[in-house]
C-alpha cells in the first residue's frame, strides 16, 4: 500500500531534550516536506526536500533541523524543543516538485512543557 | 511572495444544497492550485487540481473548482451537499514561474459543516 508514515504519533516532552520525528514514504517520491498546523494558522511549510541531499526552508525553519540522505526517509529533527513547538506536524511527499498532488503522512502531535 | 487567502473560517450548508468553499491567491507567475480536505484526527487528502487547460477542474467525491484567473480565485463546489462532506478543507497554491516554486503555500482552512 502506497503511504507516508510517521513515527511517533504522539509525543510529550520537556524543553530542551532533542527530538526526531521519523517519516518514511513507499512511493520512490522524489519531494518531501514537512509542516506544521495550528489553529487559525493553517499548514505552514517547515523544510523542504527536492530530492536525495536537497533541501530547503519553507516559511517557518527556525528552531528545526532536516536531512535527507535516503530517498524514502525526511527525519524532522527539534534540536532544543521549545513550548512554542507544540503542534500538529505532518509529513508529506509527492513526485515532484511541479504538478503533483501530495501525500501526507497521520500526523504527528508533539506536545513541550 | 505567493499567497492563498480562505476568507471564511466555517461554512454551514443545509444537506443536498449546494455547498461553495471560497479561495483566493496571489501569485507573481502563473500558479498550480489544490484543495485538500482534512478529516477528524486524519491526515490531508487530495481532492483537486489545477494545472492548465479547463478552468473547470472535477475531482474526488463529486467537487469540482473553477480557476478565475482574473479574480485570482479557486473556488471549491459541489452540487448537493452531503453530511459526511464535514470536515476541514484547505486550498493550496505554488507559483510555478516564481522564487516559491518548490513551496506549496496553504490557506489557513475552511471548516464545512452539512447540516442534517
Amino acid at each position: 500500500e502506497a503511504q507516508v508514515t510517521q513515527n511517533p504519533r504522539y509525543l510529550i516532552t520537556v524543553t530542551g531534550k532533542k527530538l526526531t520525528v521519523t517519516c518514511s514514504q513507499n512511493m520512490n517520491h522524489e519531494y518531501m516536506s514537512w509542516y506544521r498546523q495550528d489553529p487559525g494558522l493553517g499548514l505552514r511549510q517547515i523544510y523542504y526536500s527536492m530530492n536525495v541531499e536537497v533541501t530547503d526552508k519553507g516559511d517557518v525553519p527556525e528552531g528545526y533541523k532536516v536531512s535527507r540522505k535516503e530517498k524514502r526517509n525526511f527525519p524532522l529533527i527539534l534540536e532544543s524543543p521549545s513550548p512554542n513547538q507544540t503542534s500538529l506536524y505532518f509529513c508529506a511527499s509527492s513526485f515532484n516538485s511541479g504538478s503533483y498532488e501530495q501525500y501526507f503522512g497521520p500526523g504527528t502531535r508533539l506536545t513541550v512543557t | 511572495a505567493q499567497s492563498v487567502a480562505q476568507p471564511e473560517d466555517q461554512v454551514n450548508v443545509a444537506e443536498g444544497n449546494p455547498l461553495t468553499v471560497k479561495c483566493t491567491y496571489s501569485v507573481s507567475g502563473n500558479p498550480y492550485l489544490f484543495w485538500y480536505v482534512q478529516y477528524p484526527n486524519r491526515g490531508l487528502q487530495f481532492l483537486l487540481k489545477y494545472i492548465t487547460g479547463d478552468n473547470l477542474v472535477k475531482g474526488s467525491y463529486g467537487f469540482e473548482a473553477e480557476f478565475n484567473k482574473s479574480q485570482t480565485s479557486f473556488h471549491l463546489k459541489k452540487p448537493s451537499a452531503l453530511v459526511s462532506d464535514s470536515a476541514l478543507y484547505f486550498c493550496a497554491v505554488r507559483d510555478i514561474t516564481g522564487a516559491g516554486s518548490y513551496q506549496l503555500t496553504f490557506g489557513k482552512g475552511t471548516k464545512l459543516s452539512v447540516i442534517p
